[in-house]
């Protein structure tokens, strides 16, 4: 079975800062592994994925994350926050091929920038 | 079209009322899901559509729901005698697995509220 833990449901930092989202998984096969984003009233866009390629996968936006099996963790950075990435952002496991399989997500982080 | 689309945008309903909610997803994409993201349960699957294939339903919450896909193309999605705890909003995505497109492409949602 899949599960998604996401660190912190609410998450401040100031424009330009650092920023950093928490992701821990579990899978009992490899997984693939997504953060999605959601602007107000908006669906889920996809910034990046993970599917057993390179572990530092870059996405949209200025994102990025790594794929860290030891810790079961798929963090996402950003080195300098914007005003407009104010938005709550999703992490999500999948089994077996990334668009054949249902995703299973975490509850979300909301990421507030402070000007 | 573009994009997955998804009508109607915003339903109210009166508990013990059905409702049709329906999706249109990417020309040519055989893999169709049904998510639910609500305030206590976070972003939940529902049911996935897989071309001709009987349809995995493993996450409906009751035998209230139930969904169609037509055609391979547009699904709706039923909930009869609907309750309040069935207020939310309904995500629909697709996917075309195996291709370049295997990522799935949400919605906008459809927002149910039940009074």
């Amino acid at each position: 079975a899949q599960s998604v833990t996401q660190l912190g449901s609410h998450v401040s930092v100031s424009e330009g800062a650092l920023v950093l989202l928490r992701c821990n998984y579990s899978s009992s096969v490899p997984p693939y592994l997504f953060w999605y984003v959601q602007y107000p009233n908006q669906g889920l866009q996809l910034l990046l994925k993970y599917t057993s390629a390179a572990t530092l996968v870059k996405g949209i936006n200025g994102f990025e994350a790594e794929f860290k099996k030891s810790e079961t963790s798929f963090h996402l950075t950003k080195p300098s926050a914007h005003m407009s990435d104010a938005a709550e952002y999703f992490c999500a496991v999948s089994e077996g091929s990334a668009g054949a399989n249902n995703l299973f997500f975490g509850t979300g982080t909301r990421l507030t920038v402070i000007p | 079209g573009a994009g997955v689309s998804q009508s109607p945008s915003n339903k109210v309903t009166e508990k013990g009322k059905d409702v049709e909610l329906r999706c249109d997803p990417i020309s040519g994409h055989t893999a169709l899901y049904w998510y639910r993201q609500s305030l206590g349960q976070g972003l939940e699957f529902l049911i996935y559509f897989q071309g001709n294939s009987a349809p995995d339903k493993s996450g409906l919450p009751s035998d209230r729901f139930s969904a169609e896909r037509t055609g391979g193309s547009v699904s709706t999605l039923t909930i009869q005698r609907t309750q309040q705890e069935d207020s939310a909003v309904y995500l629909c995505a697709s996917s075309s697995p195996g291709t370049s497109e295997e990522t799935q492409y949400f919605g906008p949602g459809t927002r149910l509220l039940v009074l």
